[in-house]
């Protein structure tokens, strides 16, 4: 079963806007991370933030995290026709002695020119 | 490139088949992560293997098995095959077995006729 809903389903802007993504989760976690598929081809690793973090940039990306809300959003700034995929966060839970990694249900993004 | 590679890219079987999926991590990982992505599951994590040893089991079912080498690759294999079981596959490696990104193969694509 799916940890968490992403919010919206699918986003269609022009290049140079920015997107926002929402995540929201069920249940406690150790870290957050938000991954990239372009179309049936294997996941990118974005960027990953901890529990006891708030927020973190990578590059155009922004990503927040709010554990009170269990929600985090992802915001790509200035976007290109490249950034163009599906976007995915997932919650990783300890689990003994191993890491399960839990994914949302994905936000497709469309960038058109 | 994540330097994850899977093999084959495209498997095409009966009901009631089995199958060998394979993946080599990431040199220096030593865990490995199996996935499912289909249209009505979503990403859900199977297993893992940390240097040869199973750490976290998922939503894996009974005819479905994994195990890791000693040079650490890892094979999924898919029996009595259903109509249901038709997904990209995707492997993911990580040098630790806990809280780290994850870096994902280009995945198995695998249709049951």
């Amino acid at each position: 079963s799916q940890q968490g809903e992403e919010d919206p389903q699918a986003l269609s802007i022009q290049e140079g806007e920015n997107a926002t993504m929402n995540c929201s989760y069920k249940t406690s976690i150790n870290n957050l991370q938000w991954y990239r598929q372009n179309s049936g081809r294997g996941l990118v690793h974005l960027i990953l933030i901890r529990s006891n973090e708030r927020e973190k940039h990578s590059g155009r990306l922004r990503v927040t995290l709010d554990t009170s809300k269990k929600s985090s959003s992802l915001l790509i700034t200035a976007s290109r026709a490249a950034d163009t995929a599906s976007y995915f966060c997932a919650t990783d839970k300890l689990t003994g002695g191993g890491n399960k990694l839990t994914f949302g249900t994905g936000t497709q993004l469309k960038v058109e020119l | 490139d994540s330097g994850v590679t899977q093999t084959p890219k495209h498997l095409i079987t009966a009901t009631g088949q089995r199958v060998t999926l394979r993946c080599s991590p990431r040199s220096g990982d030593l865990s490995v992560y199996w996935y499912q992505q289909s249209l009505d599951q979503g990403l859900q994590f199977l297993i893992q293997y940390y240097n040869g040893e199973e750490r976290a089991k998922g939503n894996i079912l009974e005819r479905f098995s994994a195990q890791q080498f000693p040079d650490l690759h890892s094979e999924l294999n898919l029996s009595s095959l259903e109509l249901g079981d038709s997904a990209l596959y995707f492997c993911a490696s990580s040098f630790g077995p806990t809280y780290n990104e994850q870096f994902f193969g280009p995945g198995t694509r695998l249709t049951v006729l």
